[in-house]
């Protein structure tokens, strides 16, 4: 099976453009995260979606969104792009809510951006 | 709010020696559950280890084991018989209601 995919890999864009990562999570799994990794830092938690639902949001500013799709898959949308909004971006899934399911996080390989 | 904090930023160890990662976290939950991911350069977050927060046993999964002490909210990972494979920068983070949280990491390093 599949696990986590997320596209692109890398990208480049300058201040003020607007970006689009995606993210396939594995089958079966109904909850996406997306989390924000600047260099030399752990994650940061930006959103948690479940069941085309959002369920979590971190501490990030308006021009971050994300949806989720009825196949479960996700995109993260970032407008008016700063210098400071380069970093790794994560994708998560995970099997469902509770304490069954809704921790146990599988990560992609993440988005690469670079802002100039 | 949670927080995670790890004090080490970098670490290193001997091949087939132990070594032990610190954690501690702050949380005004009663439920929640504390994880030890590995990031090796490839870059993908690989789970090595899961405690539940209501369990007092530590969790162990073959040369990994956690120290968890509860009450001083501290979760510490030891790796046993280092492999040169478990290079990578390791995370611990703290999950309650859809919100995880991760330590700035401790970048460990396997010398042959």
């Amino acid at each position: 099976d599949a696990g986590v995919t997320q596209s692109p890999t890398h990208l480049i864009k300058t201040r003020g453009q607007h970006v689009t990562l995606r993210c396939s999570p594995i089958s079966g799994h109904k909850s996406v995260s997306w989390y924000q990794q600047v260099l030399g830092q752990g994650p940061q938690f930006i959103f948690q979606y479940y069941e085309k639902e959002e369920r979590g949001r971190g501490n990030f500013p308006d021009r971050f969104s994300a949806r989720q799709f009825p196949n479960y898959s996700s995109e993260l949308n970032v407008n008016a792009l700063l210098l400071g909004d380069s970093a790794l971006y994560l994708c998560a899934s995970s099997p469902g809510q509770g304490r069954s399911g809704a921790n146990v996080l599988t990560f992609g390989a993440g988005s690469r951006l670079t802002v100039l | 709010a949670q927080t995670v904090t790890q004090s080490q930023p970098e670490m290193s160890v001997q091949e087939a020696e132990t070594v032990t990662l610190s954690c501690t976290y702050d949380t005004s939950e009663s439920n929640y559950y504390l994880f030890w991911y590995k990031q090796p350069p490839s870059r993908q977050m690989i789970l090595v280890i899961r405690q539940e927060a209501y369990k007092q046993q530590n969790a162990t999964e073959n040369r990994f084991s956690v120290n968890f002490q509860k009450a001083a909210k501290s979760f510490s990972l030891k790796i046993s018989d280092s492999q040169l494979g478990d290079t990578a920068m390791y995370f611990c983070a703290s999950y309650n209601n859809n919100d995880m949280r991760f330590g700035a990491g401790t970048r460990l390093t396997v010398k042959p």
